[in-house]
């Protein structure tokens, strides 16, 4: 069962324009999503992340978008530059009721982006 | 500052052998993890720990063996090699999620450890 689903594998976008990434979940207990960015050969590295009682964040060219009703959000990066070509994660980590949370965090399957020069 | 270390980047093992991934981090975070990214799949959790001493299982957790003895380390054991466990295996660390919350930062990861077994 995927609680965290990208359904794009990928994207192709020119230099300059906006691009758009996309991320769907289905726990609702979610309340902390992030996102990562990955060249190939390295580990993942933070981008930008969202806490569940905001629905934006912007940090530079990146922004994050959240409906929380529509259990969806996006990310933004305009303009979108030649070396933001990567495969981007979106992550989600669930709040615990009973505290003492493990900061587990759960992945979805990629997308890579592709921008055209 | 190195952040998460791991060696050896690469690997071939024979099924049946075994091998340690060895992940080390200086940034005297409480909390490690391992990842394995296989093709399509996403990063599956294999174990985590929240201090030295504690461990737990993540999703994908059989066929191997984690250990915590320091807050440093946190090498996984792979016992019985099989062609199931070829894949790209990160390690990761990070602050405390109420930590993680305030500072809103994430993990951060080592450069991975490609194996194959044949």
């Amino acid at each position: 069962d995927q609680q965290v689903k990208q359904n794009s594998p990928s994207l192709s976008v020119q230099e300059g324009r906006i691009s758009i990434l996309n991320c769907d979940y289905t726990n609702s207990m979610f309340d902390y999503f992030l996102w990562y960015k990955k060249y190939p050969a390295e580990g993942p590295t933070f981008l930008i992340s969202i806490s569940s009682i905001k629905d934006k964040n912007e940090d530079g060219r990146f922004t994050v978008f959240l409906n929380k009703s529509a259990k969806h959000l996006s990310l933004h990066i305009v303009p979108s530059q030649p070396g933001d070509s990567a495969v981007y994660f979106c992550a989600a980590s669930e709040r615990k009721n009973y505290g003492g949370a493990t900061n587990k965090l759960i992945f979805g399957t990629g997308t890579l982006l592709a921008v055209q020069p | 500052n190195a952040g998460v270390t791991q060696t050896p980047k690469f690997r071939i093992l024979k099924i049946g052998q075994s091998m340690t991934l060895q992940c080390t981090q200086d940034m005297n975070h409480n909390y490690m993890y391992w990842y394995r990214q296989d093709p399509g799949m996403g990063l599956k959790l294999i174990y985590y720990s929240v201090g030295a001493g504690i461990t737990d299982k993540g999703e994908v957790p059989n066929g191997y063996n984690v250990s915590r003895s320091t807050t440093e380390d946190f090498p996984l054991r792979l016992e019985l090699a099989a062609p199931s466990q070829t894949s790209v295996y990160f390690c990761a660390s990070s602050y405390s999620r109420s930590l993680s919350l305030r500072r809103y930062v994430g993990y951060t990861f080592g450069s991975g450890t490609r194996l194959t077994v044949v």
